[in-house]
């Protein structure tokens, strides 16, 4: 499928566990992105890739691990989660005129 | 500092009524602003670019319109349906930065 996905799309865990989310762009997109979108506080951002095994954080990037080893793939890891990072994880990549395209999210509950 | 400020943080209009959006953008410097919606459980889709030199656009029921003079975008909707219910975001490049606004959230009552 065309555009970009996110995996899983539903997510309960418990506090202290490590989870990975997954997100996956058909484009060739340079950047990409995560973001964690939150009432009240609109769409924040964790990290940010400008390439391949180019990773740099942005507004939130506390108790959060990326990686990007291949173009298409950006993988968001919670290394031991919390119940403050219970929210809506949106993957996007950016293409012309600052563009971004957005995954269809990743709601994200941790007990 | 680079931001950007939307309002009213919601709204409630009735089916087949106008509505408008308001953003103020402090962003330097400033290349584009696009106004992005977001449908409940989905993630945010572009609706319009306004670049530098232009003052309106048009996308279907959607106009969206800058001054660059006094750093303000609205975006106005005609005659609404029941699918305009969404978050209607303001978004804005700021230097390396994407500056996002918190969002507008319309609800279109039948």
């Amino acid at each position: 499928d065309a555009g970009i996905t996110q995996s899983p799309r539903y997510k309960i865990t418990e506090t202290g566990r490590q989870v990975t989310l997954m997100c996956h762009q058909t484009w060739s997109h340079s950047y990409m992105f995560w973001y964690r979108q939150d009432l009240g506080h609109g769409l924040r951002l964790i990290y940010y890739s400008a390439a391949a095994d180019i990773t740099d954080k942005g507004e939130v990037p506390d108790g959060y691990v990326v990686s990007r080893s291949k173009t298409e793939n950006f993988p968001l890891t919670l290394e031991s989660a919390t119940r403050s990072q219970t929210s809506v994880y949106f993957c996007a990549s950016r293409g012309l005129a600052d563009e971004q395209f957005f995954g269809p999210g990743t709601r994200l509950t941790v007990l | 500092k680079n931001q950007v400020e939307q309002s009213p943080q919601s709204l409630i209009i009735l089916e087949g009524k106008n509505c408008t959006l308001q953003c103020n953008y402090t962003v330097s410097p400033f290349s584009n602003l696009r106004w992005y919606k977001q449908d409940t459980g989905r993630g945010p889709v572009s609706l319009t670019i306004m670049t530098f030199s232009e003052n309106t656009k048009s996308n279907g029921r959607y106009t969206a319109t800058l001054d660059a003079d006094t750093k303000q975008s609205s975006l106005h909707i005609t005659a609404s349906q029941l699918s305009d219910s969404a978050s209607y975001i303001c978004v804005a490049p700021g230097g390396f930065k994407t500056i996002f606004g918190a969002g507008t959230r319309l609800f279109v009552k039948a």
